[in-house]
């Protein structure tokens, strides 16, 4: 069966500190892989995506995240975080072109 | 442009009871499909649609079904609705250009479902 962990349900950080939010998959072929954010009371928003190309993605507000095919990873980070930061991020794996699978989510807590 | 959008926001049910909730794609969309989000947990996969027609299902039984129309709006439908059936219940719309083919896809904003 197919899989998506995230290794830490949560994580508190200081404002403007890096953080790193970690995310493995099992699968040995050819995954298309996502990060979500979801705020409060809101739906999921895409941050960013792995289709194909360059294994190092990264989003318009500082995050980056790098494919790792070896590893089985998908590790999204960002250099300095801000308090508008704290949400819940989900990483996701798109298997056999129809299945999305998510993690059970990593709420960060960027704190002043 | 319009997002996706959902309907209701809030629903209550009764135990036993069957439940319609709706979803309008994005414009330009051909694909949605339907996560069931449990708190404090991810997105579980319930089933896609692609141009009206079934295109992939997770483990849910068969009291979930679903229908998409030609004007890509969707419904979720689940009937003999039990306790475990209250979540968060999210549409996503995507464009599919094949098969084989990778996609993004956009969620709405979901639907809170308590069942009683």
């Amino acid at each position: 069966a197919q899989s998506v962990t995230q290794l830490d349900s949560q994580v508190p950080v200081f404002e403007e500190a890096p953080v790193e939010l970690r995310c493995n998959y099992s699968s040995s072929v050819s995954v298309y892989l996502f990060w979500y954010v979801q705020y409060p009371n809101q739906g999921l928003q895409l941050l960013l995506k792995y289709l194909s190309g360059s294994t190092l993605v990264e989003s318009i507000n500082g995050f980056e995240a790098e494919f790792n095919k070896s590893q089985t990873s998908f590790h999204l980070r960002k250099p300095s975080v801000h308090i508008s930061d704290t949400a819940e991020y989900f990483c996701a794996v798109l298997y056999n072109f129809n299945k999305f699978y998510f993690g059970s989510g990593t709420k960060l807590n960027v704190k002043p | 442009e319009t997002g996706v959008t959902q309907s209701p926001t809030h629903l209550i049910k009764t135990r036993g009871q069957q439940v319609t909730l709706r979803c309008s794609s994005q414009s330009g969309h051909n694909t949605v499909s339907w996560y069931q989000q449990a708190l404090g947990q991810g997105p579980q996969f319930i089933f896609q649609y692609y141009r009206e027609e079934e295109n992939g299902r997770g483990n849910f039984p068969p009291r979930f079904s679903g229908l998409q129309f030609p004007n890509y709006s969707s419904e979720l439908n689940v009937n003999a609705l039990e306790l475990d059936d209250s979540a968060l219940y999210l549409c996503a719309s995507s464009f599919g250009t094949g098969p084989l083919v990778p996609y993004e896809q956009y969620f709405g904003p979901g639907t809170r479902l308590t069942v009683t």
